[in-house]
């Protein structure tokens, strides 16, 4: 069975703030994907990156990075230098592979940056 | 860019209705699925379709079911309504090429059944 399990129900920051979001899965297969959402208040979720299970070369975007590791299971998400307008709900999701793109979501993670 | 578009941003049923949510996407995508977010649960797939006419139950299909008559356009239904459908239904689409193409997301339809 596929789980993914945010721990951090809600992170609140003050701006510029870096923040770390936590995200640690389950899975038995060998080839799988690994996503991160994110929800803002409009509710229309927005896709942020697609990593695949051979690929643990972190990846940074701007003011977002990616550590994925295997060892440990965890494919955590770091904003730097947040900004109000990250203010949303991110999720984590796993992936297999061929199985019609199916996901399985976590809870989410609920980031509050303030001023 | 691809859209997907969802008929109803708020919608309020009775409890016994039939309600019927509907969602289109323009992208020729062959995956279709419709989620329900709740807090603290997270997206649980209700059901999808990886082509017209063909479906799959998700995690939690009771209580619905769907309809795929067109490519682009995919239905969600609840047969007769109750109160802990109250939600919010995201609809999305995909490519299928085995690899996991993200799904793109419609805004959403918060239903509240009374």
């Amino acid at each position: 069975a596929q789980k993914v399990t945010q721990a951090q129900t809600e992170i609140s920051v003050v701006e510029k703030e870096d923040v770390t979001l936590d995200c640690v899965y389950e899975t038995r297969d060998t080839t799988y994907y690994l996503f991160w959402y994110k929800q803002p208040p409009s509710g229309e979720l927005v896709f942020l990156i697609r990593r695949n299970s051979f690929d643990e070369q972190n990846e940074i975007s701007g003011r977002y990075s990616w550590n994925f590791q295997k060892s440990t299971s965890s494919f955590n998400f770091t904003i730097t230098a947040s900004q109000v307008v990250d203010s949303a709900v991110y999720f984590c999701a796993l992936g297999r592979a061929g199985g019609g793109n199916k996901l399985t979501f976590g809870t989410g993670t609920q980031l509050k940056v303030e001023l | 860019d691809v859209k997907v578009t969802q008929s109803s941003r708020y919608l309020v049923k009775r409890t016994g209705e039939k309600v019927f949510l509907e969602c289109v996407q323009d992208m020729d995508h062959e995956n279709m699925f419709w989620y329900r977010q709740d807090p603290g649960l997270g997206l649980r797939l209700i059901y999808f379709s990886y082509d017209v006419k063909m479906k799959e139950k998700g995690d939690i299909p009771e209580g619905y079911s769907v309809s795929r008559e067109k490519k682009e356009r995919f239905s969600l239904i609840l047969e007769s309504a109750s109160t802990n459908q109250t939600s919010m239904y995201l609809c999305a689409s995909s490519h299928p090429d085995g690899r996991n193409q993200p799904q793109h997301f419609g805004d959403g339809t918060r239903l509240s059944i009374l």
